[in-house]
C-alpha cells in the first residue's frame, strides 16, 4: 500500500517571501502520479500542481514548483512571492498510473500555511 | 461550467440515525470518487465508480456504509445507523476518465453525528 507523509502540520511565512512544503511517499510502482492539492477555509479542494513520475523535468505552475527527486520519494512544493491568498491548508496527493482500478487518490495529513504581513 | 455540487453542505444527525449525502458530478465526467475527512487529517478514499463497471469499494470503513450511482451521474452516499466516529467532512469529486485526468472536487458536506 501506498502511504504519504507530511512532517510540517503547520507553517508561516512572510508575505513576499518564498516557503517549501515537504512531502514523501513510500511506493513500489513505478509509474504515479503526485499532486498538491490546496484546500481554503470553504473545504475546495483546488489542484495546485502535479507531476507524473516519468519525467524528469520538475513541473512548475507560476508561483508554484515542486522538487521531485524520484529515487528519495521526495515531493516538496515550493511557493514563491508568496500572497496573503495563499493561506490554506497544503495536501500532497499520490495516484497509481495504469492499472486497472486503482485511480484513487492517497493524500498525506496536510500542511497548514499561514501567510502573514 | 458547473462544478461538483453536493448537498446538504451540512447534516447533524443523532446517533443510531441513518444518513443520505448526495453529489451530483460535471456533466460527462464518468468517474466519481468519495472521500472522508476527519478532523485533522487528510482525506481517506472511500469509494469509486467508473462508468458500467463494478464499483471499488475497498475503502468504506465498515457495512454500514454504502454508496450507488443511478444513470451513471448522480451518486448517494449512505450511512446507517451512524456513530461519532463518523462525524467528518464527507467529500465526492469526479474527473473524465480513469486516465490521468484531474479530479474535480465538490465543496463537501459536514457530518456531525451527535
Amino acid at each position: 500500500a501506498q502511504t504519504v507523509t507530511q512532517s510540517q502540520p503547520e507553517m508561516s511565512v512572510q508575505e513576499a517571501e518564498t516557503v517549501t512544503l515537504s512531502c514523501t511517499y513510500d511506493t513500489s510502482e513505478n509509474n504515479y502520479y503526485l499532486f498538491w492539492y490546496k484546500q481554503p477555509p470553504s473545504r475546495q479542494m483546488i489542484l495546485v500542481i502535479r507531476q507524473e513520475a516519468y519525467k524528469q523535468q520538475n513541473a512548475t505552475e507560476n508561483r508554484f514548483s515542486v522538487n521531485f527527486q524520484k529515487a528519495a520519494k521526495s515531493f516538496s512544493l515550493k511557493i514563491s512571492d508568496s500572497q496573503l491568498g495563499d493561506t490554506a491548508m497544503y495536501f500532497c496527493a499520490f495516484r497509481e498510473g495504469n492499472t486497472g482500478t486503482a485511480s484513487k487518490l492517497t493524500f498525506g495529513t496536510g500542511t497548514r500555511l499561514q501567510v502573514t504581513l | 461550467g458547473a462544478g461538483v455540487s453536493q448537498s446538504p453542505s451540512n447534516k447533524v444527525t443523532e446517533k443510531g440515525k441513518d444518513v443520505e449525502l448526495r453529489c451530483d458530478p460535471i456533466s460527462g465526467h464518468t468517474a466519481l470518487y468519495w472521500y472522508r475527512q476527519s478532523l485533522g487529517q487528510g482525506l481517506e478514499f472511500l469509494i469509486y465508480f467508473q462508468g458500467n463497471s463494478a464499483p471499488d469499494k475497498s475503502g468504506l470503513p465498515s457495512d454500514r456504509f454504502s454508496a450507488e450511482r443511478t444513470g451513471g451521474s448522480v451518486s448517494t452516499l449512505t450511512i446507517q445507523r451512524t456513530q461519532q466516529e463518523d462525524s467528518a467532512v464527507y467529500l465526492c469529486a469526479s474527473s473524465k476518465q480513469r486516465g490521468n485526468n484531474e479530479q474535480f472536487f465538490g465543496p463537501g458536506t459536514r457530518l456531525t453525528v451527535l
